[in-house]
């Protein structure tokens, strides 16, 4: 079975341009979460969704958003990224109730 | 407010020797606590989940870890350490909204 996948895997921006993250979840599973990892830091919260629905929120800029589709993958968009947003992007699925988060691999954005 | 702390940043030891990460947890309610492994350039791998059962949890790998709530905390051991077993590791905690903190990870060196 697959895992979760996301795309890309690699990018880079510059400051003030815009970004869009994406991430399919595991067959079944639909929750989402989105988490932000700055080098040598742990993963930090920035959102989940479940069913569509935003049902957390990290404290996160409004620069930041997410969305999830009706086959429950998720986007994460980021706004006039700065340099402070370079970092690992992760996503995680769930299956529903058991508070397990699969991860991804991530999406390593740089910012310039 | 749920918070963990993981009390060694960086942690060495011999192969075949005992590991132990130590990990602190602050929670209002009854805590679901977890440990993730993330191996260089991939994404985070559960090892093990405490929840409410058995309060010695046995994870893969050879991993197992004690949840301890006079004291508070969920310990990550496993009696022999093989060179496979060098990455970060992150204790996480979760609360009944599936709200889930990362520690700020341990490093774990395994010397041959």
């Amino acid at each position: 079975d697959a895992g979760v996948t996301q795309s890309p895997t690699h990018l880079i921006k510059t400051r003030g341009q815009h970004v869009t993250l994406r991430c399919s979840p595991i067959s079944g599973h639909k929750s989402v979460s989105w988490y932000q990892q700055v080098l040598g830091q742990g993963p930090q919260f920035i959102f989940q969704y479940y069913e569509k629905e935003e049902r957390g929120r990290g404290n996160f800029p409004d620069r930041f958003s997410a969305r999830q589709f009706p086959n429950y993958s998720s986007e994460l968009n980021v706004n006039a990224l700065l340099l402070g947003d370079s970092a690992l992007y992760l996503c995680a699925s769930s299956p529903l109730g058991t508070g397990e988060l699969f991860f991804g691999e991530g999406s390593r954005l740089t910012v310039l | 407010a749920q918070s963990v702390t993981q009390l060694d940043s960086h942690v060495s030891v011999s192969e075949g020797t005992p590991v132990l990460l130590r990990c602190n947890y602050s929670s209002s309610y009854s805590p679901s606590l977890f440990w993730y492994v993330q191996h260089p350039n991939k994404g985070l791998q559960l090892l093990l989940k405490y929840t409410s059962a058995a309060t010695l949890v046995k994870g893969i790998n050879g991993f197992e870890a004690e949840f301890k709530k006079s004291e508070t905390s969920f310990h990550l051991t496993k009696p022999s350490a093989h060179m496979s077993d060098a990455a970060e590791y992150f204790c996480v905690v979760s609360d009944r909204n599936n709200d889930m903190r990362f520690g700020a990870g341990t490093r774990l060196t395994v010397k041959p």
